[in-house]
């Protein structure tokens, strides 16, 4: 079974860009979260989507948006690109919503210069 | 009070030795608590998670203690091996909510 694919792999971008990143969760999992990891850090929580639904959102400014497509992927956007978003960005696949393991795709790296 | 928080911070242990990662929470409306391992440059893969009306989970090497009372839970490495040198990290989540809230990693070095 394939896990979590999360695409792309490396993403070089200049501030004040916009970007796009996608996952695709385990089949059969219906939920999907999004979270930064910055370098030495542990990963902090962006959103969560849950049948096509936003279920939770972090603390992150609205440059930060995401969408659930009936296919249960998903695409995490970041628009104005500053420094401070440099990090890796990680998809995690729940077979449900709340309080379920969650298993992580192997990120986005993501510099922005 | 969401915060999960984590010791020590790096960890070097010998082949063979036991490995012990502590993590300690505040809001009592936690209710699952998994570790991830990371390794450099991967996603953080779930090692073994507890609820807390389970004092102790074992799957294979890896020991998850949880002391409820204490708002404590610890992750134990029997046998270390090389192959364990690795960033883990504990999580937990609010009942109800979405969003796992990591503890800021500990960094595992295990010698040959």
């Amino acid at each position: 079974d394939a896990g979590v694919t999360q695409s792309p792999t490396h993403l070089i971008k200049t501030r004040g860009q916009q970007v796009t990143l996608r996952c695709s969760p385990i089949s059969g999992h219906k939920s999907v979260s999004w979270y930064q990891q910055v370098l030495g850090q542990g990963p902090q929580f962006i959103f969560q989507y849950y049948e096509k639904e936003e279920r939770g959102r972090g603390n992150f400014p609205d440059r930060f948006s995401a969408r659930q497509f009936p296919n249960y992927s998903s695409e995490l956007n970041v628009n104005a690109l500053l420094l401070g978003d440099s990090a890796l960005y990680l998809c995690a696949s729940s077979l449900r919503g709340a309080n379920t393991e969650a298993f992580f795709g192997q990120g986005t790296r993501l510099t922005v210069v | 009070q969401q915060q999960v928080k984590q010791s020590p911070q790096s960890l070097i242990v010998q082949k063979g030795g036991i490995s012990i990662i502590n993590c300690a929470y505040e809001n009592t409306a936690f209710d699952y608590f998994p570790w991830y391992q990371q390794f450099p440059g991967k996603g953080p893969a779930l090692l073994i998670a507890i609820r807390p009306d389970v004092s102790e989970k074992k799957e294979g090497r890896f020991t998850i203690s949880f002391n409820k009372s204490a708002k404590q839970f610890s992750l134990h490495i029997m046998d270390s091996q090389p192959g364990d040198s690795a960033t883990y990290f504990c999580a937990a989540t609010l009942s109800g909510t979405y969003k796992y809230i990591f503890g800021t990693g500990t960094r595992l070095k295990v010698l040959a």
